[in-house]
């Protein structure tokens, strides 16, 4: 068991569309990250929450929209995404700074 | 040039050999980390390493520092090993920030 929980695990939205991503972890980590894996290109890190405030955003664009209500709990707001978007999106918390991250299993996102 | 570059890029083996895959980063570095991502996605750390070397089962890991180089090795690999290996890098003036390689995908044949 991975203590980090991801829903959906699959999500297929038109351009339109609004839709959200949600992270959850269990292990009572104070950092909590969202990543974007697209195909045969590396893990980009999107954004970085500790103690729920963001701490760094990597020029995403505002279409993503995050959320942290309290250090458990992560969302990714998605709304007039491209078809570029469509990627793995990957959750991952640590207890901050150089520890461990531990990922959640990704939400895959196909845009049409 | 990406700070992080593995090598190779697919590895193919039959059961029970050992498997080497490399990794070469180009910043100061404060701790290195190995992934495993099987299908489907998943990722689970491996290892994180500042020095020398750490061995779990069959799976150890290495780095020189000096040479700003690590390597993943695995022995008497069996098929359930096939996945994707990631090296990711923490600098010294990144926090909490990964960069990571593109991954060697390693597939290990009955």
């Amino acid at each position: 068991e991975t203590g980090v929980t991801q829903t959906p695990r699959h999500l297929v939205m038109g351009m339109t569309n609004k839709k959200s991503l949600k992270c959850e972890q269990h292990l009572g980590h104070n950092a909590m990250y969202w990543y974007k894996q697209s195909a045969k290109k590396p893990l980009e890190l999107m954004f970085v929450y500790n103690f729920k405030e963001q701490t760094e955003n990597n020029s995403v664009p505002s279409r993503f929209s995050p959320e942290c209500p309290n250090s458990s709990h992560l969302f990714l707001h998605l709304h007039t995404l491209q078809p570029e978007d469509s990627a793995l999106y990957l959750c991952a918390s640590s207890q901050g700074g150089p520890e461990t991250q531990y990922f959640g299993p990704g939400t895959r996102l196909l845009v049409l | 040039k990406n700070e992080v570059e593995q090598s190779p890029q697919n590895l193919t083996a039959q059961e029970g050999e050992f498997i080497t895959i490399n990794c070469s980063y180009s910043v100061g570095i404060s701790a290195l980390h190995w992934l495993q991502q099987h299908p489907g996605g998943g990722i689970v750390s491996l290892f994180m390493l500042s020095s020398g070397k750490k061995k779990h089962g069959r799976l150890i890991a290495t780095i020189n520092i000096q040479e700003k180089h690590s390597s993943l090795h695995i022995t008497a690999s069996h098929p359930r090993d096939s996945a994707v290996y990631i090296c990711a890098v923490r600098s010294e003036t990144s926090g909490s920030r990964l960069t990571f390689g593109e991954g060697t995908q390693l597939t290990v044949n009955p």
